[in-house]
């Protein structure tokens, strides 16, 4: 059983499209992470949220942090051939000692045509 | 100026046979950490690293060992390789605090024949 609960898995749309990518879980997050990742290379991060409710905002892309610190969604306003990738959500776990481990949503391969 | 380096970035080994996996960093950071990347499984963490000498199991530490003797360096080693440890292999460096800034490495493509 996955941890965090990524959807959907794979994302196919045109260019100038907006989409929104889930990320889910039972358990609560002192933070929460968003990266994307290109073939042959190790991801990138994208953003941290780290408050119950916070948005944050990355040009294009919207980030946000539910309220119980539960859950997040990224969403890509006007998306681009640019934005192809694959995006993982990451957190790590409220309470005790984490040493920053992270864990790992399934991803999401999102393909924006042009 | 990458600040981590992995090596080597393609290996095919046969199964039976031990393998190293080198994580090089040039950041000073305390904390590193292996995953392994599979489709449909996202990352993975194999073990970690807080300090010199200092290392933890992740989930999925079986078959895998891990030592660091310098900040700088952390090794993963699979002690007989199998089938099922064919992935990709990411190392990842750390910031400390609330907020961990992680940086990850461009991977070893690791195969088992």
């Amino acid at each position: 059983t996955q941890l965090l609960e990524q959807s959907p898995q794979f994302l196919s749309i045109q260019e100038g499209e907006n989409l929104t990518v889930y990320c889910n879980s039972s358990s609560v997050f002192s933070s929460l992470q968003w990266y994307r990742q290109e073939p042959g290379e190790g991801p990138v991060l994208l953003v941290t949220v780290v408050t119950g409710g916070e948005v944050k905002k990355l040009k294009r892309l919207t980030f946000q942090f539910g309220d119980a610190r539960k859950d997040s969604s990224l969403h890509i306003t006007a998306a681009q051939p640019g934005d192809t990738g694959l995006y993982l959500c990451a957190g790590i776990l409220a309470g005790g000692t984490s040493y920053g481990k992270l864990t790992f949503g399934q991803g999401t391969i999102l393909t924006v045509h042009p | 100026d990458a600040g981590i380096t992995q090596s080597p970035r393609h290996k095919v080994t046969e199964t039976g046979t031990p393998v190293t996996l080198r994580c090089h960093q040039t950041e000073n950071h305390r904390y590193m950490y292996w995953y392994r990347q599979d489709p449909g499984h996202g990352l993975r963490l194999i073990h970690y690293s807080y300090g010199v000498k200092d290392t933890d199991k992740g989930e999925v530490s079986d078959g895998y060992s891990v030592s660091r003797s310098k900040t700088e360096d952390f090794l993963l080693t699979l002690e007989s390789a199998t089938s099922s440890q064919t992935s990709v292999y990411f190392c990842a460096i750390s910031t400390e605090g609330r907020v961990y800034g992680y940086t990850f490495g461009s991977g070893t493509r690791l195969t088992v024949v």
